[in-house]
């Protein structure tokens, strides 16, 4: 079974701190991603990346970047956390020549920041 | 029980009923779809997924239906149990955008034992 995991599970951080969010997976997928989920809002595309070191942005990458050095690794950085990111944060990975198609997601992270 | 797409997004059946949830897709790009389940506290989990050249596709215990013509999708899960109780989604898959994946808002099901 594919897995995705992501480091924490719930995070508080204060605003203007720096955030890393981090996602590994284990079955050498190519294509990565990050969404966040929010109440009424459904899942958004952040950034999403198809190889080490390329990157896109998704529907909603302000005030996030990212960074993928491995191709197992894909992180999520916030750089000056505002309390509009506080929200469910989801990594996915699918095999590369399905981009698209069956996501395979972590547990999420539950991003507060106060 | 039925639903019928994001006007009514709880769905409560009993233990042992067929549960059907719906989807209503409106671009007529998207060739692909995929159905999730989510339980509380987890990341989304993989269920069953279609393309548009078929209408209809089954899993153990669960089929998807796909009408084209007024663009909806449906999830029956036959034998409704308690560890069916979670949030479903669907997602659409446009060619024209490059394959990005659109998700429905979801539909929590309850079921009653």
């Amino acid at each position: 079974d594919v897995k995705v995991t992501q480091s924490s599970r719930y995070l508080v951080k204060r605003t203007g701190e720096k955030v890393f969010l981090e996602c590994v997976q284990d079955m050498d997928h190519e294509n990565m991603f990050w969404y966040r989920q929010d109440p009424g809002l459904g899942l958004r595309l952040i950034y999403f990346s198809y190889d080490v070191k390329m990157k896109e942005k998704g529907d909603i990458p302000e005030g996030y970047s990212v960074s993928r050095e491995k191709k197992e690794r894909f992180s999520l950085i916030l750089e000056s956390a505002s309390t509009n990111q506080t929200s469910m944060y989801l990594c996915a990975s699918s095999l590369g020549s399905q981009r698209w198609e069956k996501l395979f997601f972590g547990s999420g992270t539950q991003l507060s920041v106060l | 029980g039925e639903n019928v797409g994001l006007h009514l997004p709880t769905l409560s059946v009993q233990e042992g009923d067929n549960s059907i949830i719906n989807c209503a897709y409106s671009n007529s790009a998207s060739d692909y779809f995929i159905w999730y389940k989510q339980e509380s506290g987890k990341g989304p989990q993989f269920i069953i997924d279609i393309r548009s050249n078929m209408d209809k596709r089954q899993g153990q215990r669960v089929t998807v239906l796909l009408n084209k013509t007024v663009k909806h999708l449906s999830l029956q899960i036959a034998a409704t149990q308690p560890g069916d109780s979670a949030v479903y989604f669907c997602a659409e898959s446009r060619y024209n955008q490059g394959g990005k994946l659109i998700f429905g808002q979801g539909t929590e099901l309850s079921v009653k034992p």
